[in-house]
């Protein structure tokens, strides 16, 4: 066990909807990392939260956002889904930044 | 352009053998780490190695980070259907610093009893 919770652990839905991925990061870790993992693509960086404040952006699709509340926990915001979509989608967390921890993981399946 | 290499991208051995996947870049790392992911869990980390020609030991696993730090390897000895995961190296280049760490596509490895 990482630490780190995502929730829901499977999620079901049709193109063009909106869904809202959580996560919460280790106690004490003020990053946070979103990561979309497909077949073909691999592990690929979407975006980094600081304490609050947005930190980098990876290949992050303009019908994605995500945001870091004060509590620390973060959600991804995946708006007008297409089939393309589908795949795992990571959050970590870390104190250090080349040492993350990663949550179990969402798999997101757009029908 | 994939900045870290991994190879082979799939093996297939059986229980008892020794085996020794690779990650390697033309860039220079800072550090590279190591992760094991089991199918549809998040990535666990393994090992950091820092220091160039930095060898570590994991029980049976040993990894080693290449003088030049561009480079680094995972040595299993004896593998164990236990074993059976995707190995994922990451790492961030030197001139990169403050983007976000990279990832190989990873080593898928089957170790059947």
């Amino acid at each position: 066990d990482s630490g780190v919770t995502q929730t829901p652990k499977h999620l079901i839905t049709a193109t063009g909807q909106r869904v809202t991925l959580r996560c919460s990061p280790r106690s004490g870790d003020l990053s946070v990392y979103w990561y979309q993992q497909s077949l073909d693509q691999g592990l690929q960086f979407l975006i980094q939260y600081y304490n609050g404040e947005e930190r980098a952006k990876g290949n992050i699709l303009e019908r994605f956002s995500a945001q870091q509340f004060p509590d620390l926990h973060s959600e991804l915001n995946l708006s007008s889904l297409e089939l393309g979509d589908s795949a795992l989608y990571f959050c970590a967390s870390s104190v250090v930044a080349d040492t993350q921890y990663f949550g179990p993981g969402t798999r997101l399946t757009v029908l | 352009t994939q900045l870290l290499e991994q190879s082979p991208q799939f093996l297939s051995i059986q229980e008892g053998e020794n085996l020794t996947v690779y990650c390697n870049s033309s860039s220079v790392f800072s550090s590279l780490q190591w992760y094991r992911q089991e199918p549809g869990e998040g990535p666990v980390l393994l090992v950091t190695v820092v220091t160039g020609g930095e060898v570590k030991k994991l029980k049976r696993l040993t990894f080693q980070f290449g003088d030049a730090r561009k480079d680094s390897s995972l040595h299993i000895t004896a593998a164990q259907p236990g074993d059976t995961g995707l190995y994922l190296c990451a790492g961030r280049p030197v001139d990169q610093a403050g983007t976000a760490l990279i990832f190989g596509k990873g080593t898928t490895l089957s170790v059947s009893s």
